[in-house]
């Protein structure tokens, strides 16, 4: 079964740091694109950040910039956001998602179940 | 940054009934665009790429159309299923970027 598995979120202080991982199965994650998606409680999708198959193109958002770092361990199967300086408005939903790639569309066919992640004293 | 803004922001709708969802892009995107489907504590599904295409194991009662900057989703009869909130997706940009999505109520 194509599966991603997201872990590592929960309870931070501002400021503060936190990794988050995904773990892929079920397909040959080495040759698929990879980005976080995030969800605010009760509000809408805000695309996070891009990595390619190889890791050595990537992309943020503007709003995490300079804060996170994503990555990849195509041995492990395995997707990563470091997450730094730590702000209340990152509180959210965080979800993996395969870049399937349909007609030359980026296109996001396969999402995790997703990890919350709340930033508050 | 290309800017997505679908219409209506929240609709209500009976089982049966024909619905459509607009997106508009603020700018060209070509066909560059996706539906994702999501149901209340759940992820996304993708329900149409590229604008058109009927994603592997979608109902065919979902459509897309739309080139440039105006896109369509249409339900052609709505099923219990369906009542979700619904996104457009620009993938243009290698900055992607979602609408703020649609809320399909029951009436």
């Amino acid at each position: 079964e194509v599966q991603l598995v997201e872990s590592g979120g929960g309870l931070v202080q501002p400021g503060g740091s936190l990794r988050l991982s995904c773990a892929a199965s079920g397909f040959t994650f080495s040759s698929y694109e990879m980005n976080w998606v995030r969800q605010a409680p009760g509000k809408g999708l805000e695309w996070v950040s891009y990595i390619s198959s190889s890791g050595s193109t990537i992309y943020y958002a503007d709003s995490v910039k300079g804060r996170f770092t994503i990555s990849r361990d195509n041995a492990k199967n395995s997707l990563y956001l470091q997450m730094n300086s730590l702000r209340a408005e990152d509180t959210a939903v965080y979800y993996c998602a395969r870049d399937g790639g349909r007609a030359g569309v980026r296109a996001f066919d396969i999402w995790g179940q997703g990890t919350m992640v709340t930033v508050s004293s | 940054d290309i800017q997505m803004t679908q219409s209506p922001s929240s609709l209500s709708a009976s089982v049966g009934d024909r619905v459509t969802i607009t997106c508009r892009a603020s700018q060209s995107i070509s066909s560059y665009l996706n539906w994702y489907q999501q149901k209340p504590g759940k992820a996304p599904k993708l329900l149409i790429y590229a604008a058109s295409s009927l994603q592997s194991g979608v109902p065919s009662r979902f459509s897309g159309s739309g080139s440039g900057t105006d896109f369509t989703l249409t339900i052609s009869s709505l099923q219990p299923e369906d009542f979700a909130t619904y996104y457009c997706q620009q993938s243009y940009s290698t900055l992607t970027g979602f609408g703020q999505g649609t809320r399909l109520e029951i009436k």
